[in-house]
């Protein structure tokens, strides 16, 4: 099963607000409400930052915000600091019960 | 505080096997699903295994079926992965993962890396 689909790189300024998208199908992102965040900084295990589309764990900052429509996700990143710059990466839950994550994105904040 | 601790991993060579294993700390383990995650270096995070609270109820990534084995130990607080036959592309550092109250991981360990090459 090939990955889901995620831009290879976006940039934005500090203070800026910009969104990461990540294209699936019915049989996963457009099938469940189980899309999830997750920010890697380099040599760092990633951190969760959304779960079920929408929702932040305590702790996470609101500046991040996910959404869904159809078989597209996307995380929103308000308000960019230095300390964003990191890669992100999507992951659905499937019909086969398994996991799929998207190929990641590498957010440079200029 | 939630803790996972990967060991196991190594140089190996191609058609060698490897078990991982994963202690968890800080979280009544017999009562989550968990996963492991692999990445390839510079690459991408790709899904490979998860486990059932109870290890009775496995899934695995097409690549990986039929080689690696998913297992716990419930009285140890320990998730393995067994993996036989392995190939170049398996190189990694493969995560333990805790899955959530709903299909999703909310925490990680640090990783273990394994190199397959001869």
């Amino acid at each position: 099963q090939s990955a889901l689909t995620q831009p290879a790189s976006v940039s934005g300024s500090p203070g800026q607000s910009i969104t990461i998208s990540c294209t699936g199908t019915s049989s996963d992102v457009g099938g469940y409400n189980y899309v999830s965040w997750y920010q890697q900084h380099p040599g760092k295990a990633p951190k969760l930052l959304i779960f079920d589309v929408t929702n932040r764990p305590s702790g996470v900052s609101d500046r991040f915000s996910g959404s869904k429509s159809g078989n597209t996700a996307s995380l929103t990143i308000s308000g960019l600091l230095a300390e964003d710059e990191a890669h992100y990466y999507c992951c659905s839950y499937t019909s086969s019960s398994t996991r799929i994550f998207g190929g990641g994105t590498k957010l440079t904040v200029l | 505080e939630v803790q996972l601790v990967e060991s196991g991993g190594g140089l190996v060579q191609p058609g060698g096997s490897l078990r991982l294993s994963c202690a968890a700390s800080g979280f009544t383990f017999s009562r989550y699903w968990m996963h492991w995650v692999r990445q390839a270096p510079g690459k991408g995070l790709v899904w490979v295994s998860r486990s059932n609270s109870d290890g009775f109820s496995t899934t695995y990534a097409d690549s990986v079926k039929g080689r690696f084995t998913i297992s716990r130990d419930n009285a140890k607080n320990t998730l393995y992965l067994q993996m036989n036959s392995l190939r170049v592309e398996d190189s990694a550092v493969y995560y333990c993962a805790r899955q959530g109250g709903t299909p999703y991981i909310d925490y990680w360990g640090q990783g273990t890396l394994v190199t397959v090459s001869s």
